[in-house]
């Protein structure tokens, strides 16, 4: 089937503009993960969802981020009021069901924010 | 501070040769995996060792685990060109994720 889907793969938008980033996971796949990876760097455990429940919101960087899971499926990650230091590419994962579990990855969204 | 640290940050070798590369960790985990990320490209679920694991295998890839050292290895053996890429662990702590910063592979034809 179909893998880990994400939109848009681009985006530039000015400093201060909020932005919607969208993952479509796989089929089935009751966990879904959002990452952050700075250039040349590891990646940055934001949030996981548990169908669409996210138990822990304490890896997210600020109150400007939030994320909501509708359905069991499409995860959309919202930053508002965007910083350049929120430059990034924001990877999604999701796997059958949390931890344990190998992640299948998605393509992510390249943010840059001028 | 990062939960899992990879060493070398990089390896460069000839095609045939076997790469090692480590991961070391700070807290109790319940599983260590690691991935793969070609240039351009995702990541990609290698291999997953549980806490309970010492050493797994899975084609040329050889995974071990000392969770009294806090620490994993992964060893590809007979490297081709197509295994240049950046391998990471990431360790599973039943609440988080921690990826490392990653080791920087290339294979030299």
């Amino acid at each position: 089937g179909a893998g880990v889907s994400q939109s848009p793969s681009n985006k530039v938008t000015e400093k201060g503009k909020d932005v919607e980033l969208r993952c479509d996971p796989i089929s089935g796949h009751t966990a879904l993960y959002w990452y952050r990876q700075s250039l040349g760097q590891g990646l940055e455990f934001l949030i996981y969802f548990q169908g669409n429940s996210a138990p822990d919101k304490s890896g997210l960087p600020s109150d400007r981020f939030s994320a909501e899971r509708t359905g069991g499926s499409v995860s959309t990650l919202t930053i508002q009021r965007t910083q350049q230091e929120d430059s990034a590419v924001y990877l999604c994962a999701s796997s059958l069901r949390t931890f344990s579990y190998e992640q299948y990855f998605g393509p992510g969204t390249r943010l840059t924010v001028t | 501070s990062q939960q899992g640290e990879e060493d070398p940050q990089a390896l460069s070798i000839q095609e045939g040769e076997n790469a090692t590369m480590n991961c070391s960790y700070k807290t109790s985990i319940n599983n260590l995996q690691w991935y793969r990320q070609n240039s351009g490209r995702g990541l990609v679920h290698l291999i997953l060792i549980r806490s309970n694991e010492r050493e797994k295998h899975s084609g040329r890839l050889r995974v071990t685990l000392d969770t009294s050292k806090k620490s994993s290895s992964l060893l590809i053996t007979a490297s081709r060109a197509a295994d240049t890429a950046s391998y990471f662990c990431a360790t599973d702590t039943g609440n988080q994720f921690y990826f490392g910063t990653g080791t920087s592979l290339t294979v030299i034809p």
